[in-house]
């Protein structure tokens, strides 16, 4: 059974810290990985995508994948109330057919003010 | 520019009726699939679909659901005999092209509940 992990938290942080999301994936033969945003009774919301070895930036968001040890993580700088939400990662299994992607159950994060 | 579409947001049906959820891609997007998330619970793939053809069900229940997306008009995802545990949300995605970096976008999504 291929499986996502993350901590379902809530993690909290106060109002300009730094967020720190971790995810862990069981199929090595993974390439494309995910962050997706979810608000309460919303959608999913694409973030971040990343498929190499390394740190790739996007303004306040940093997204981290190491392929030996199977984990991605997601950083968000500078934290705002505006971005608690439910944070999910998504993994492209090796060999799986295109939008099938496997999600963790998401991490819930709370920024204080 | 307009997104994924779905109806109905919301939708009420007793226990043994019929619920049918659209799905309109994003414009220039011929590939859709349907998620399920059951409260508190994850994302879970369900079915992946081109126009007329059924690309990848792995994630189908093997009984009472059924998905199309026809030539012409939205996809449709099917869910005969509904029972309580039907109850949640299902959630639409398209895509443009298939490829290796492909990104999925997703429509609002439709809240069924079994009643």
């Amino acid at each position: 059974q291929k499986e996502v992990e993350q901590n379902s938290g809530p993690l909290s942080v106060p109002e300009g810290a730094i967020a720190s999301l971790n995810c862990t994936y069981s199929d090595r033969g993974s390439q494309s990985f995910f962050w997706y945003r979810q608000y309460s009774g919303k959608s999913p919301e694409l973030i971040m995508s990343i498929y190499s070895n390394g740190d790739k930036e996007d303004g306040r968001f940093t997204a981290q994948l190491n392929k030996a040890s199977q984990y991605v993580s997601l950083l968000i700088r500078d934290s705002q109330p505006s971005d608690s939400a439910t944070y999910l990662c998504a993994v492209k299994l090796e060999g799986g057919s295109q939008g099938n992607l496997i999600f963790g159950k998401g991490t819930k994060l709370s920024v204080k003010p | 520019n307009a997104g994924v579409m779905q109806n109905p947001r919301h939708l009420v049906r007793r226990r043994g009726q019929e619920a049918r959820l659209r799905c309109s891609p994003m414009k220039g997007h011929s590939h859709v699939y349907w998620y399920r998330q059951l409260p508190e619970e994850g994302l879970k793939f369900m079915v992946y679909l081109q126009k007329e053809n059924i690309i990848d069900e792995s994630g189908m229940p093997k009984e009472r659901f059924s998905a199309e997306f026809p030539k012409e008009g939205p996809s449709i995802l099917r869910i005969q005999q509904v029972v309580r545990g039907d109850s949640a949300a299902y959630f639409c995605a398209s895509s443009a092209n298939p490829g290796f970096r492909n990104t999925i976008y997703f429509g609002e999504g439709s809240w069924l509940t079994v009643v």
